[in-house]
């Protein structure tokens, strides 16, 4: 079975500081692993992906991630928060050997960024 | 406007009602995805279509569910009988497929459903 964890309900930071988001996944093969962010009122937006290659994956916005296999994680990070970086965030994962079309999202996180 | 479309943005409708949410995806893009998104909860998956292959209707919550695809483009998801805990925010997204070895979906900007 597929699933994803999102520990934090909630992740307050101040403006400038480094953030970070948590992602847990479980799968029985081998994952592709994304982040969405979603702003009030909006559908969400892409931030980032790993499929493959590099563990340290570079996205929209300044946001980067990092898949760590042995921890089965991959946690949004920013260098320096940004207020307009306040918006909820979902982490969903696709297990390549099911065949399962569908991604299994997070129950996402609400990031604060204070000024 | 390169972007998923979705309409209504907004229903209110009675219990007992059907509704239809429509979804026009992005030009090129076979393969067409539904959500639900509940109050405090994450997405929910519901519907999958590729291209002119049988829909994988695997997360459908009841038969009151349904959806079609017409043409390989616009999508419309109907609700029959609405009950109360069918309101919730409805997504659509699109992407090129797996076939293209690539399937990041994109998400339209939802149709937010009340059931009174």
């Amino acid at each position: 079975a597929q699933s994803v964890a999102q520990p934090e309900d909630q992740v307050n930071v101040a403006e400038g500081n480094p953030l970070t988001v948590k992602c847990t996944y479980s799968v029985s093969g081998n994952p592709y692993l994304f982040w969405y962010v979603q702003y009030p009122n909006r559908g969400l937006q892409f931030l980032l992906k790993y499929i493959t290659g590099d563990n340290l994956v570079k996205g929209s916005y300044g946001f980067e991630a990092e898949f760590n296999k042995s921890q089965t994680s991959f946690h949004l990070k920013k260098p320096s928060a940004l207020v307009s970086d306040s918006a909820l965030y979902f982490c969903a994962v696709r297990d390549k050997q099911t065949g399962a079309n569908n991604l299994f999202f997070g129950t996402g996180t609400r990031l604060t960024v204070i000024p | 406007g390169a972007g998923v479309s979705q309409s209504p943005s907004n229903k209110v409708t009675e219990k007992g009602k059907d509704v239809e949410l429509r979804c026009d995806p992005i030009s090129g893009h076979t393969a067409l995805y539904w959500y639900r998104q509940s109050l405090g909860q994450g997405l929910e998956f519901l519907i999958y279509f590729q291209g002119n292959s049988a829909p994988d209707k695997s997360g459908l919550p009841s038969d009151r569910f349904s959806a079609e695809r017409t043409g390989g483009s616009v999508s419309t998801l109907t609700i029959q009988r609405t009950q109360q805990e069918d309101s919730a925010v409805y997504l659509c997204a699109s992407s090129l497929g797996w076939l293209a070895g690539e399937d990041t979906q994109y998400f339209g900007p939802g149709t937010r459903l009340t059931v009174l």
